[in-house]
């Protein structure tokens, strides 16, 4: 059972440099959202998505951009990285309520 | 719009004594209430949900919540801590007619020897 995959796992930028976070579930949830995990800050929503074609906004979308081509990818991506975007990011998808959360991506912009 | 307070960022408790983490949420609609737990370099897993019906859930590794609507809090409880027990909870919330889960900051459990 492979979940709620993220890869990479540990990545470091530069300020300016672009990359994407990918994220991919095997379970066939509609549901899929990005949080960022900040110490003194729980987890906070990047973005989301309700299935193929259509995402939403979350509490922090700034600097963040996503798309869901297919139910079982939901890539973040950094356009420009700057470091207020250090963090671990964390992908879960959901489904009667639950969230699966992948084991987190975390990213260092220096 | 939803929101949730954890009132404690840190509890330190001894090994084998009873343990209370406080949530409180505000939103002016119908509640889905969870606790997730994170245990260090790991992702986040549920605890237990409340959806409906009975106030009182239990969940796994012996935790139990209840849901107090006059109060709008969650508070979760387990009657004997072991050291197994050490990682971060988070308290969230969502309702029937948003998509978004909101998290707490998180309560981050010491299990003292």
């Amino acid at each position: 059972n492979a979940g709620v995959t993220q890869t990479p796992k540990f990545q470091v930028l530069k300020t300016g440099q672009s990359m994407t976070l990918q994220c991919a579930q095997d379970m066939n949830h509609e549901y899929m959202s990005w949080y960022r995990q900040d110490p003194g800050m729980g987890l906070r929503l990047i973005h989301y998505s309700v299935g193929a074609g259509i995402t939403d906004q979350g509490e922090v979308p700034n600097g963040y951009n996503v798309s869901r081509s297919t139910t079982e990818d939901f890539p973040l991506r950094l356009l420009s990285a700057a470091p207020s975007q250090t963090s671990v990011y964390f992908c879960a998808s959901k489904v009667a309520g639950e969230l699966f959360f992948g084991e987190g991506s975390r990213l260092t912009v220096l | 719009a939803q929101s949730v307070t954890q009132l404690d960022s840190q509890v330190p408790v001894f090994e084998e004594a009873p343990v209370e983490l406080r949530c409180n949420y505000s939103s002016s609609v119908s509640v889905y209430l969870f606790w997730y737990v994170q245990y260090p370099n790991q992702g986040l897993q549920l605890l237990l949900k409340y959806l409906s019906g009975s106030t009182l859930v239990k969940g796994i590794n012996g935790f139990e919540a209840e849901f107090n609507k006059s109060q709008t809090s969650f508070h979760l409880r387990k009657p004997s801590v072991h050291i197994s027990d050490t990682a971060e909870y988070f308290c969230a919330v969502t309702s029937n007619r948003d998509d978004k889960i909101i998290f707490g900051k998180g309560t981050r459990l010491h299990i003292l020897p």
